[in-house]
């Protein structure tokens, strides 16, 4: 069974430019949250989406957004990118009890900001 | 307000050895998860182990049992029999509403 899929794995790109990641969740997953790791805040909730909705957020400004796909597929985007937006990004599946589910990630997607 | 405390930045350990990771918590909620992650080098986060707050057993996984001290808010993590490949990033996480990660503990497995 294919594991959680992230695209891409590297990116470089430079302030003020957008980026968008996708996920895509392990087949019959239907939550999918998104997280950003940077040496200096670690590990830090973005927000999770659950059937095309985002079911909560985290403390990210509005410059960080997110969406889901009627497949459960899902993409963030980063518009008017910052040094400090540098890090690695992942994002998790799970189902069908996202309160005692395992949550299952992908490898992340690495992105710096120059 | 959902808080993970991990207190030890590194551990060293000797292979085949036991090792604990030390992790509390801090939360109202009644009803909450904990779980252990695994990440090595490559940045994907594994899943180790999970222990529900109303579970009245130590979750076990192999090697891995977490060691769950409701009333002092505790779920440390124990390896046992440590082998070179549990080198690697560990982080304690806490599900209330949306997952909250400790800082990590970087392991090292000495030969």
């Amino acid at each position: 069974k294919a594991g959680v899929t992230q695209t891409p794995r590297y990116l470089i790109k430079t302030r003020g430019q957008q980026v968008t990641l996708s996920c895509s969740p392990i087949s019959g997953h239907r939550s999918v949250s998104w997280y950003q790791q940077t040496p200096g805040q670690g590990l830090q909730f973005l927000f999770e989406y659950f059937s095309e909705t985002q079911r909560n957020k985290g403390n990210f400004p509005g410059r960080f957004s997110g969406r889901q796909f009627s497949n459960s597929r899902s993409e963030m985007n980063v518009s008017t990118l910052e040094l400090g937006d540098s890090a690695l990004y992942l994002c998790a599946s799970s189902f069908p009890d996202r309160e005692t589910g395992e949550l299952f990630f992908g490898e992340g997607s690495r992105l710096t900001v120059l | 307000a959902q808080k993970i405390t991990q207190t030890q930045p590194g551990m060293f350990v000797q292979e085949k050895e036991a090792v604990t990771l030390d992790c509390t918590y801090d939360t109202s909620d009644p009803s909450y998860g904990l779980f252990w992650y695994k990440q090595p080098s490559s940045g994907e986060m594994i899943f180790l182990i999970y222990q529900g707050s109303y579970d009245q057993q130590n979750a076990t996984e192999g090697r891995y049992s977490l060691n769950f001290q409701k009333a002092r808010k505790s779920a440390n993590l124990v390896i046992s029999a440590s082998q070179l490949g549990d080198s690697a990033m560990y982080f304690c996480a806490m599900y209330g509403n949306k997952l909250v990660f400790g800082a990590g503990t970087i392991l090292r497995v000495k030969s």
